[in-house]
């Protein structure tokens, strides 16, 4: 596709659920990243992708969040044992943004929102 | 960490009106970029600047990138109502592609 792909668009689970999203970066570039939005706030950085490695977790919250990129391309955000405090809007970009750049535009998906009951 | 403040969180303006918002930090940063979100999507970039004291224009936006490389604004010149929406700024540094996004101001232009 033209953009960033991001599925599901609106995701409801219960607290204690597994949670996969889904993120279908542009098509050639290199970089992936994944943040989390609250309402009204700017976006958290959680994780960045360079080809299929994970170049930075630094923002991930705890050992219940894991991505991958396992071709480089497409990535999966995995969420276990949900809480209520995991709900937000989470968005993936994606950029041709070099490694050691620090330039490129990042292209965002609409992003996912989980609501965790 | 380096955080990102911006200010104001909050702006309502009549059409027509000019306003500035500030994006401000403690630490440097090599590039700052601001980007524009409307509800239900995902934030778009504006501009990139890069030189301490840069001035970018965009139409009726013109961008500043501070001497020391740790703050930024955005003024807006008679503003419209197709300019509402999240306005944010985000900085990284060389060698870490990390973009920091800044707490976020939310614009509303009343017609």
């Amino acid at each position: 596709g033209a953009g960033v792909s991001q599925t599901p668009s609106n995701k409801v689970t219960e607290k204690g659920k597994y949670v996969e999203l889904r993120c279908d970066p542009i098509s050639g570039h290199t970089a992936l990243y994944w943040y989390r939005q609250s309402l009204g706030q700017g976006p958290e950085f959680l994780i960045y992708f360079q080809g299929t490695g994970a170049a930075d977790d630094s923002g991930l919250p705890n050992d219940r969040f894991f991505a991958v990129r396992p071709e480089g391309s497409v990535s999966t955000l995995k969420i276990q044992r949900t809480e209520r405090g995991d709900s937000a809007v989470y968005l993936c970009a994606s950029s041709s943004r070099l490694a050691d750049s620090n330039t490129g535009e990042l292209f965002f998906g609409e992003g996912s929102r989980l609501t965790v009951l | 960490t380096q955080l990102l403040e911006q200010s104001p969180q909050f702006l309502s303006i009549q059409e027509g009106e000019n306003l500035t918002v500030y994006c401000n930090s403690s630490s440097v940063f090599s590039s700052l970029q601001w980007y524009r979100q409307e509800p239900g999507e995902g934030p778009v970039l504006l501009v990139t600047v890069v030189t301490g004291g840069e001035v970018k224009k965009l139409k009726r936006l013109t961008f500043q990138f501070g001497d020391a490389r740790k703050d930024s604004s955005l003024h807006i010149t008679a503003a419209q109502p197709g300019d509402t929406g999240l306005y944010l700024c985000a900085g990284s540094n060389f060698g870490n592609e990390k973009l920091t996004f800044g707490t976020g101001t939310r614009l509303t232009i009343i017609p």
